[in-house]
């Protein structure tokens, strides 16, 4: 069974590239790695997924090395509102039930 | 835009109590989740549904049963509350593509 870890926090200044790792060492063939952010009182929403190598979108970059034990979100100059609590999930729910693994989450503080 | 909307906000209940959580996600999603997130302890999965009348247990159902008798409405149910039930609750509906909408949570306090 997967098990995430995550640094708990972080701090960055605006404008600088932040890189969250995660660490996934029992990551199954099945597996996809998702990231999620977290605003207080909200639920989490969606930042990016992957399944190996790179992805970019809009917001941000994932880095999945081939062994796939662990992934990267790479935010690119962030600023103030991306201060956020982010999640990584490994899993796929079309295995049998019990597979979707949140780490538990590292604190991201950007400063001005 | 999905909406996944959750009939709560706050719920306090007592001890034994039999508590009921709604959730409905409006975009025809096949898969919808029920999560609790503690303090330290991130997001757990409680209970996945990929169909109607259908569920999976999550890393931590004892305590909780689920219902699904239309494919937008996912019931969390606590048969008896306790205290280490006090928790926040999140929904989740997914597609296909494995990317899950959250709801925006309920905060329930079990005294």
């Amino acid at each position: 069974l997967a098990k995430t870890t995550q640094p708990i926090s972080m701090d960055s200044y605006e404008g600088q590239e932040v890189n969250i790792t995660c660490s996934h060492n029992n990551i199954a063939t099945n597996d996809y790695i998702t990231w999620y952010q977290q605003f207080p009182s909200q639920g989490p929403r969606f930042i990016i997924q992957g399944y190996k190598t790179k992805v970019t979108n809009e917001v941000a970059s994932l880095f999945i090395p081939a062994d796939r034990k662990s992934s990267t979100l790479s935010l690119p100059r962030v600023s103030l509102s991306d201060t956020a609590v982010y999640y990584c999930l490994v899993g796929s729910f079309y295995n049998q039930g019990g597979k979707l693994i949140f780490g538990q989450g590292t604190e991201l503080s950007v400063k001005p | 835009d999905v909406k996944v909307t959750q009939s709560s906000r706050y719920l306090v209940k007592r001890t034994g109590e039999k508590v009921f959580l709604e959730c409905v996600q409006d975009m025809d999603h096949e898969n919808m989740f029920w999560y609790r997130q503690d303090p330290g302890l991130g997001l757990r999965l409680i209970y996945f549904s990929y169909d109607v009348k259908m569920k999976e247990k999550g890393d931590i159902p004892e305590g909780y049963s689920v219902s699904r008798e239309k494919k937008e409405r996912f019931s969390l149910i606590l048969e008896s509350a306790s205290t280490n039930q006090t928790s926040m609750y999140l929904c989740a509906s997914s597609g296909t593509n494995n990317e899950q909408y959250f709801g925006p949570g309920t905060r329930l306090t079990v005294t």
